[in-house]
């Protein structure tokens, strides 16, 4: 079984200020751990995923995420805030299945990011 | 490429009636999902399908049913709904681990 936690359902920063959100994340197989962000409105778009290459992943939009195995976690970070980053941003896992073309996943309930000018 | 399209964008229902929720991408994935999001609670998997010709219960697929048409196209049918089923829909599909979402359906069931 997965599951993914996000501690924080709102989080406020500063434009230029360092952005953390975090995600934990439970799974008793390798995981795959993702990255998605919504603005209002629309679909999910992929900001950046893990799949057991390197353990610091740069994204788009100059977020990045660091694997931690030892801390089970995969917190997005991005050193500036802009205005534009507001969104809702979702961490979610799928189970490393070994290359094969689908894997199911499970979401965080989401972390809201306003930005204050 | 479109990618992932979803029909309607908005619907109103009311308890009892059906509808059927439209999906179809043009990106040749083998794999397409259905999802509902509700405030609070992140995205929820519905009903999956691995393949043309293969479907399977996601988390939560209590008073939905799916139908994988063809390779491109896979819906997702409320035959009788209720207000429970109040939610922003999302259709997505996946290659190598990667899913692409559609721009989600607004359903309202009073």
């Amino acid at each position: 079984a997965q599951s993914v936690t996000q501690l924080g359902s709102h989080v406020s920063v500063s434009e230029g200020a360092l952005v953390l959100l975090r995600c934990n994340y439970s799974s008793s197989v390798p995981p795959y751990l993702f990255w998605y962000v919504q603005y209002p409105n629309q679909g999910l778009q992929l900001l950046l995923k893990y799949t057991s290459a390197a353990t610091l992943v740069k994204g788009i939009n100059g977020f990045e995420a660091e694997f931690k195995k030892s801390e089970t976690s995969f917190h997005l970070t991005k050193p500036s805030a802009h205005m534009s980053d507001a969104a809702e941003y979702f961490c979610a896992v799928s189970r490393n299945a070994g290359g094969t073309s689908y894997g199911k996943l499970t979401f965080g309930q989401g972390t809201i990011l306003t930005v204050h000018p | 490429n479109a990618g992932v399209t979803q029909t309607p964008k908005f619907q109103v229902l009311k308890t009892g009636q059906s509808m059927t929720l439209q999906c179809a991408q043009d990106m040749n994935h083998n794999s397409m999902y259905w999802y509902r999001q509700d405030p609070g609670m992140g995205l929820r998997l519905i009903y999956y399908s691995a393949s043309e010709g293969t479907t399977d219960k996601g988390e939560v697929p209590n008073g939905y049913n799916v139908s994988r048409l063809n390779k491109r196209e896979f819906s997702l049918r409320l035959e009788s709904a209720a207000p429970s089923q109040t939610s922003v829909y999302f259709c997505a599909s996946s290659q190598h681990n990667e899913q692409f979402f559609g721009p989600g359906t607004r359903l309202t069931v009073l």
